[in-house]
Formats: structure tokens, C-alpha cells, sequence
């Protein structure tokens, strides 16, 4: 069965902190990895990965994938109350009757 | 069900018909959402279904695209005419309460292919 696991599923950490989240999974055919942030309406999409390696960065944030181990992490840096959201992770399907999985999501939380 | 059920899975048409897709949210929640997510593309806010509340329809792309929630719980995503510009992969995900305010769940969509 193709699967998303997200951890840890909750985090409090301070202004400031670095925080690394975890993505792994178990799928066929994959085709991408996608990172979004939960927001009102619709999630914010941050990253696609699609290859073994290659960091993506965007400000505080940055992700890479591991196709060997199968797993994905997003860093924040300096984190900031803003920051505080669920991240979800999900993984795109080349083929198949799949489209997409979503992982549970890792609810943040950033106090000041 | 355990989760958010979407069919079906994939949807061959042909450029000109109309499709319909489906979407079970989880039993007790009072928001459901569709949003569209083009080959690797973020995912766009298509409409927004709360309790009894008119819908918030402000992301349809056209008016060839109309949705219904029928009883507070099942949905029905309807495209007319459909062009290849549809092709996308089409999610629902259901919320208890206001999405980015407790967790969404989203089910596993539904691949649109028009030829």
C-alpha cells in the first residue's frame, strides 16, 4: 500500500529556532515530492522535488529528497511566529490509478 | 469511510463532453474543499463548501465548472464542455472546521485526462 508518514506530527519550538521536518514514504511509480504549508483556502505550495540530492531553497526554507532512502526533510531557519502552520508533504504519481497521497502533516507552532 | 474518498481514480474524456467527480468527505466534517493541481504545479482553489453557508466559488475558472454538496456531505465536481486545459488532477479535502485552522484532509483525487 503506498504511504506517507510525516513526523513528528506536532512542534513548539522559539523564535529563532531551526526546525527540520520529516517526510518518508513508501510508493510506486513516484514521480515528485511536494512540500505545501496549510493556509486559509487552498495549501501555499513551497517546493517539488523530483530529484535524489538537490536542495531547493527559498529564504528560511529548503528541502531535499533522498530517492535511495526514500524520505524527504524541510528546513526552516530563524524560525518566526508567522512560520507557525501545518506542513504537509505529498508525493505525486508518474502513473497509476494514484494521483497523489498526502502525508498527516506536522503541525508547527512558533512562540515568541 | 476512514478518509476523504474521491472517484473515480482516473477520467479519460474527450475534449467537447462533460465529466462529473465525486467526493465523499469524512462523516461530521463541515467544510469541504476542491482545489486543482496542474502536472507540478501548486494546488489551486477551485471552491469552498461550509455547513449551509452559499459556497465560496471564487476560485472556478469558468462558469463551464459547477459544483454541488448535496445533504452537507457528498460533493459533485461538474465540468462542461471540457478542454484539454482541464487535464489536471482534481483533490477534495474536508476540514472540520476552517482550513489552515485544524487539520485538512485530502483525499487521493481524481486524474482528468481530455483528448
Amino acid at each position: 500500500e503506498d504511504k506517507v508518514v510525516q513526523s513528528p506530527l506536532s512542534l513548539v519550538v522559539h523564535e529563532g529556532d531551526t526546525v527540520t521536518l520529516n517526510c518518508s514514504y513508501e510508493v510506486t511509480n513516484f514521480r515528485s515530492l511536494l512540500w505545501y504549508k496549510q493556509e486559509k483556502k487552498a495549501p501555499t505550495f513551497l517546493f517539488m522535488l523530483t530529484s535524489s540530492g538537490i536542495e531547493k531553497k527559498s529564504g528560511r526554507l529548503s528541502s531535499i529528497l533522498d530517492k535511495k532512502e526514500l524520505f524527504s526533510i524541510l528546513n526552516i531557519t530563524a524560525t518566526q511566529t508567522g512560520d507557525s502552520a501545518v506542513y504537509l508533504c505529498a508525493v505525486e504519481f508518474a502513473s497509476g490509478n494514484t494521483p497523489l497521497v498526502f502525508g498527516k502533516g506536522t503541525r508547527l507552532s512558533v512562540i515568541a | 469511510g476512514a478518509g476523504v474518498s474521491q472517484s473515480p481514480s482516473n477520467k479519460v474524456t474527450e475534449k467537447g463532453k462533460d465529466v462529473e467527480l465525486r467526493c465523499d468527505p469524512i462523516s461530521g466534517h463541515t467544510a469541504l474543499y476542491w482545489y486543482r493541481q496542474s502536472l507540478g504545479q501548486g494546488l489551486e482553489f477551485l471552491i469552498y463548501f461550509q455547513g449551509n453557508s452559499a459556497p465560496d466559488k471564487s476560485g472556478l475558472p469558468s462558469d463551464r465548472f459547477s459544483a454541488e454538496r448535496t445533504g452537507g456531505s457528498v460533493s459533485t465536481l461538474t465540468i462542461q464542455r471540457t478542454q484539454q486545459e482541464d487535464s489536471a488532477v482534481y483533490l477534495c479535502a474536508s476540514t472540520l472546521a476552517y482550513f489552515g485552522e485544524t487539520e485538512a484532509f485530502f483525499g487521493q483525487g481524481t486524474r482528468l485526462t481530455v483528448v
